[in-house]
């Protein structure tokens, strides 16, 4: 089963802009991470955060975790092209969410 | 560092035959595996977790009969889809972390299995 449900379920913006992506979580949980998947392909780590821990930053990535609301998001700032991907959450027990799919538009 | 290699990328079986999927932890040892199921445009199942030297754990609705998953080894997970039929055409999909964890999981590039 999955864990959790990430919102929007698609989002499509231009070069430049930021892309924001939620995630929703069911369970109490030690860490949660965030994945990228080029259609077709594996997917690749991006970040992760523990539950101790409200924010962190990686490039231009920025994850938030509330563990009070059981959410967390990701933000991509001056996207680009190259980021139009899917996006995962997962949780500890490596349960995913169902996704974002970003288009960026160039 | 952290790569993980499944294989083969793709297959094409007749039904009633069985495939084997390899995934392997090329650069570090992993005591567990995922192995996930993905349908076009939707997220990852998770169908199992792969123990090394004991048996696997089935998520609930998964044929653990169908769906034989091997874990011999700390670098080796192997699933194979027996008797396959074309319902069971998909993407799989394997993952693995070091020892040390947590880190993020390194996942394999999937296997895409069309049965006809």
């Amino acid at each position: 089963s999955q864990q959790g449900e990430e919102d929007p379920q698609a989002l499509s913006i231009q070069e430049g802009e930021n892309a924001t992506m939620n995630c929703s979580y069911k369970t109490s949980i030690n860490n949660l991470q965030w994945y990228r998947q080029n259609s077709g392909r594996g997917l690749v780590h991006l970040i992760l955060i523990r539950s101790n821990e409200r924010e962190k930053h990686s490039g231009r990535l920025r994850v938030t975790l509330d563990t009070s609301k059981k959410s967390s998001s990701l933000l991509i700032t001056a996207s680009r092209a190259a980021d139009t991907a899917s996006y995962f959450c997962a949780t500890g027990d490596m349960r995913f969410g169902a996704g974002t799919r970003l288009t960026v538009k160039p | 560092g952290a790569v993980v290699s499944q294989h083969p990328s793709w297959v094409i079986c007749k039904s009633g035959t069985s495939v084997k999927i390899e995934c392997r932890s090329l650069d570090f040892q992993a005591t567990t595996m995922f192995w996930y199921r993905q349908f076009p445009k939707q997220s990852l199942m998770l169908m199992a977790t792969s123990n090394e030297g004991s048996k696997a754990t089935y998520e609930q609705g998964v044929e653990k009969d169908k769906f034989l998953i091997n874990h011999a080894s700390l670098t080796l997970s192997t699933l194979t889809v027996t008797s396959a039929h074309p319902e069971d055409s998909s993407f799989y999909i394997c993952s693995a972390s070091p020892l040390t964890a947590p880190y993020g999981y390194t996942f394999g590039s999937g296997t895409r299995l069309t049965v006809v």
